[in-house]
């Protein structure tokens, strides 16, 4: 069972380049975040997808934009990457149970440094 | 802002010590509060939760204690072990819009 899968693990841009990170969930949840995460300031929210076809701005949203592809896929694009977007992060996913609650289970990461 | 703020950044323990981490919040419509565990290379996963309705948890050796009224919650790992070298993030959130929201973390090493 893969549970939340994120490509690619590494990247490093260039200043002003764009890319795209991957993510996917096998466990069938309805809702997506993507979250980054710095030192001293732990995960911070970037977008959040609360089903398929719905996409709501987090946190911290500006300078990325997402797609919920399908009900398994979500994706974060950075079209002109800044340095201040060099970070990790994390593709997570939820079935928004409220007891015995796993909450949101998270993919292992993805590290982005922009040059 | 911040919505829950944690401390310590980062401490030291002796095997078999106990480690104690603290968090606040001031949102009083938070309904669940988590703390994630997440070790190098890692994403963070689940160790354990608690209601607001409740003082207190334990799983094995992680105990959360909770205040309602002082709006904090700790943790305590007991019997601390080298394994148990991680950062920990208190969290929280509502029912409403599910979207969980992070304390700073803490980096506990245990010392052998």
């Amino acid at each position: 069972n893969a549970g939340v899968t994120q490509t690619p693990k590494f990247q490093v841009l260039k200043t002003g380049q764009s890319m795209t990170l991957q993510c996917a969930q096998d466990m069938n949840h309805n809702s997506m975040y993507w979250y980054r995460q710095d030192p001293g300031m732990g995960l911070r929210l970037i977008y959040y997808s609360a089903s398929e076809g719905t996409t709501d701005k987090g946190e911290v949203p500006n300078g990325y934009n997402v797609s919920r592809l399908n009900k398994r896929e979500f994706s974060l694009r950075l079209e002109s990457a800044a340095p201040s977007q060099t970070s990790v992060y994390f593709c997570a996913s939820s079935d928004k149970r409220r007891s015995g609650a796993n909450v949101l289970t998270f993919g292992a990461g993805s590290r982005l440094t922009v040059l | 802002q911040q919505q829950v703020k944690q401390s310590p950044q980062s401490l030291i323990v002796q095997k078999g010590g106990i480690s104690i981490i603290n968090c606040a919040y001031e949102n009083t419509a938070f309904d669940y509060f988590p703390w994630y565990q997440q070790f190098p290379g890692k994403g963070p996963a689940l160790l354990i939760a608690i209601r607001p309705d409740v003082s207190e948890k334990k799983e094995g050796r992680f105990t959360i204690s909770f205040n309602k009224s002082a709006k904090q919650f700790s943790l305590h790992i007991m019997d601390s072990q080298p394994g148990d070298s991680a950062t920990y993030f208190c969290a929280a959130l509502t029912w409403v819009d599910y979207k969980l929201s992070f304390g700073a973390g803490t980096t506990v090493t245990v010392r052998a």
